[in-house]
């Protein structure tokens, strides 16, 4: 079965520094993974997404994210956290055998404060 | 910017009663997807359409709830004798594709159900 983890509940980042939202992935063949984000009673909005090639994406807002197959994981980060970077942040990765399906981890909440 | 749009945003019912929410997706995106999301927890996989056709049901989608996407564009989702487990929001996302590639989904901004 195809998953995902974000091992943070919460993530608590002071405005100018460096922030690291953390995914781990199980995924039998090549992983499609991406990264969402959900501001309060809002869908979610697409950030960037890792399907192959280099192992830096960069997204939106100044995102970025490090695919690591050794480790299974796909990191969001971001040089300089911003107050309003303050979101829940969800890691996906959708089915190689079933493109229909995307399963996403549970959420970690970026607070960042001034 | 004509985004994912869903109606209501929000809706409160009684048990045993019905409900039904409409996504209308991006113009022109071929593929429909309904999720549920409780709190504390991300997306989980109701449903999803290829143009009109729903390919793909989730084991979550009991015989309570159906979906339909006639002519391919706008979708419904209809819960029948809600329950109060039901209380949820109901996101739907849109992509546009050919068949077997990794797309991208664009999600609305929701329907909240309350089931009191």
């Amino acid at each position: 079965a195809q998953s995902v983890a974000q091992p943070e509940d919460q993530v608590n980042v002071a405005e100018g520094n460096p922030l690291t939202v953390k995914c781990t992935y199980s995924v039998s063949g090549n992983p499609y993974l991406f990264w969402y984000v959900q501001y309060p009673n809002r869908g979610l909005q697409f950030l960037l997404k890792y399907i192959t090639g280099d192992n830096l994406v960069k997204g939106s807002y100044g995102f970025e994210a490090e695919f690591n197959k050794s480790q299974t994981s796909f990191h969001l980060k971001k040089p300089s956290a911003l107050v309003s970077d303050s979101a829940l942040y969800f890691c996906a990765v959708r089915d190689p055998y079933n493109f229909n399906k995307f399963y996403f981890g549970s959420g970690t909440k970026l607070n960042v404060k001034p | 910017d004509t985004g994912v749009s869903q109606d209501p945003r929000h809706k409160i019912t009684k048990r045993g009663q019905n409900v039904t929410f409409r996504c209308d997706p991006i113009s022109e995106h071929n593929r429909l997807y309904w999720y549920r999301q409780t709190l504390g927890q991300g997306p989980e996989f109701l449903t999803y359409f290829q143009n009109e056709a729903q390919l793909e049901k989730s084991r979550l989608l009991s015989d309570r709830f159906s979906a339909e996407r006639p002519k391919g564009s706008f979708s419904t989702l209809e819960i029948q004798r809600t329950e109060q487990g039901d209380s949820a929001m109901y996101l739907c996302a849109s992509s546009l594709a050919p068949s077997g590639s990794a797309d991208t989904q664009y999600f609305g901004p929701g329907t909240r159900l309350t089931v009191l």
